[in-house]
């Protein structure tokens, strides 16, 4: 299986900042990556797709970069609702991976 | 805009087998391009992917769970299945069903606990 390791494990932060995840792959993945945003209680909900496709109807803060093992996930201005956790997936081989989430908290 | 709403039951023996549903609404089950997707996630434990199968007929399961998982199309009731055999606690997750149209899971629905207990 492909492992998917994301850092950091847990960021603080206030809103307005500007966070970064990042999230690698134990061997490539070209740029079959998603990210997710979960709150607590809630179903995951696609973020970015393709790496750096942003699923539609999501704010423009977000954005994703990478390709082939290493991949990030940044959220310019981090406004209240932004504050969740996100997963990575790869969907380059079976069976699909996650990461083990990073979860953004309030400062 | 697809929806998708799982249901089962919540509570299962352990070496029993785990049986749940997701009904499918605003959009066909049988839409080319659609895989349906199941994910569980054990409590305060990150998302695990335990199979999809494809309109096109193709399915795939995580080898971890291969040998006690069963995923279904139901066109006549626009929905689809999961079958877990021989649970034990282990298997004690929220489970979601979901939709993928492309390289993301685009579409969940809002999950289930199934506890596995005696």
């Amino acid at each position: 299986d492909i492992q998917m390791t994301q850092s950091p494990s847990s960021v603080s932060a206030s809103v307005g900042d500007r966070v970064t995840i990042t999230c690698r792959a134990s061997q490539g993945i070209s740029g079959w990556l998603a990210w997710y945003q979960q709150k607590p209680g809630k179903a995951p909900k696609l973020m970015v797709y393709a790496a750096s496709s942003l699923q539609s109807g999501v704010p423009s803060r977000f954005s994703g970069s990478g390709s082939g093992t290493d991949f990030t996930l940044t959220i310019t201005s981090l406004q209240p609702e932004d504050f969740a956790t996100y997963y990575c997936q790869q969907a380059s081989r079976f069976p699909y991976t996650f990461g083990q989430g990073t979860k953004v908290e309030i400062k | 805009q697809v929806q998708l709403q799982e249901s089962g039951p919540a509570l299962v023996k352990p070496s029993q087998t785990l049986s749940l549903t997701c009904a499918v609404s605003g959009g066909s089950i049988s839409s080319r391009g659609y895989c349906w997707n199941w994910i569980r996630q054990p409590a305060g434990k990150p998302l695990e992917w335990i199979g999809r199968i494809c309109t096109s007929g193709t399915s795939n399961y995580n080898p971890s769970l291969k040998s006690r998982v069963t995923i279904s199309l139901d066109t006549s009731k626009n929905q689809f299945s999961l079958t877990l055999n021989s649970v034990t606690a282990a298997d004690t997750a929220v489970y979601y069903c979901s939709a993928q149209t492309g390289s993301g899971i685009d579409h969940w629905g809002q999950g289930t606990l199934v506890t596995v207990s005696s």
